[in-house]
């Protein structure tokens, strides 16, 4: 059963904090995203990476950044936690391989809360 | 630019009854794919049906099909024999170089 877990459900942090955000996935896939979700704004896309060391800015990078330092595991750090950055985050990753882009396999989502 | 438009924020159905939900989307490539995600309350995201754009046919999954109109730019998603665990957000993506989501519509199933 395919697999994606994120490091916490929900997580509560002050404001400048420095926020790790980690992802894993059990499916040797070579993408995967970050996502946050917001009502009314659907999912945008922070960061993604095609390969291992490799990331790309999705529509929102400001503010975030991420590190990928093996293949099965993306992390999206907040370098300073502000409240506007309150929000579910979604992991994501897909495979590569033939057949055009495959199909998205989603984390549960952490909800985080800036105060 | 790509966009992906849903402009249904709320839909209801009765249970057993059929139900679309709208997307509309632009895009400037011509290679493509569409998907619809659903995202039950407080669980994980799960694809519902993919559609390559290169195909005429729309695709179908069990109770779920799309109505594909490349040509209008229009992916709806229809829903047959509705059940309670439909029940979800609904949402629409575009594949280019990156996927690019709707805003969701949210689905009620009345018993």
């Amino acid at each position: 059963d395919v697999k994606v877990t994120q490091s916490s459900r929900y997580l509560v942090k002050r404001t400048g904090e420095k926020v790790f955000l980690e992802c894993v996935q059990d499916m040797d896939h070579e993408n995967m995203f970050w996502y946050r979700q917001d009502p009314g704004l659907g999912l945008r896309l922070i960061y993604f990476s095609y390969d291992v060391k490799m990331k790309e800015k999705g529509d929102i990078p400001e503010g975030y950044s991420v590190s990928r330092e093996k293949k099965e595991r993306f992390s999206l750090i907040l370098e300073s936690a502000s409240t506007n950055q309150t929000s579910m985050y979604l992991c994501a990753s897909s495979s590569a391989k033939a057949g055009g882009p495959g199909e998205q396999y989603f984390g549960p989502g952490t909800r985080l809360t800036v105060t | 630019a790509q966009t992906v438009t849903q402009s249904q924020p709320e839909m209801s159905v009765q249970e057993a009854e059929t139900v679309t939900l709208s997307c509309t989307y632009d895009t400037s490539e011509s290679d493509y794919y569409l998907f619809w995600y659903k995202q039950p309350p407080s669980r994980q995201m799960i694809l519902v049906i993919r559609q390559e754009a290169y195909k005429q046919q729309n695709a179908t999954e069990n109770r779920f099909s799309v109505n594909f109109q490349k040509a209008a730019k229009s992916f709806s998603l229809k829903i047959s024999d509705s059940q309670l665990g439909d029940a979800a957000m609904y949402f629409c993506a575009l594949t280019g170089n990156q996927f690019y989501f709707g805003t969701g519509t949210s689905l009620t199933v009345i018993p």
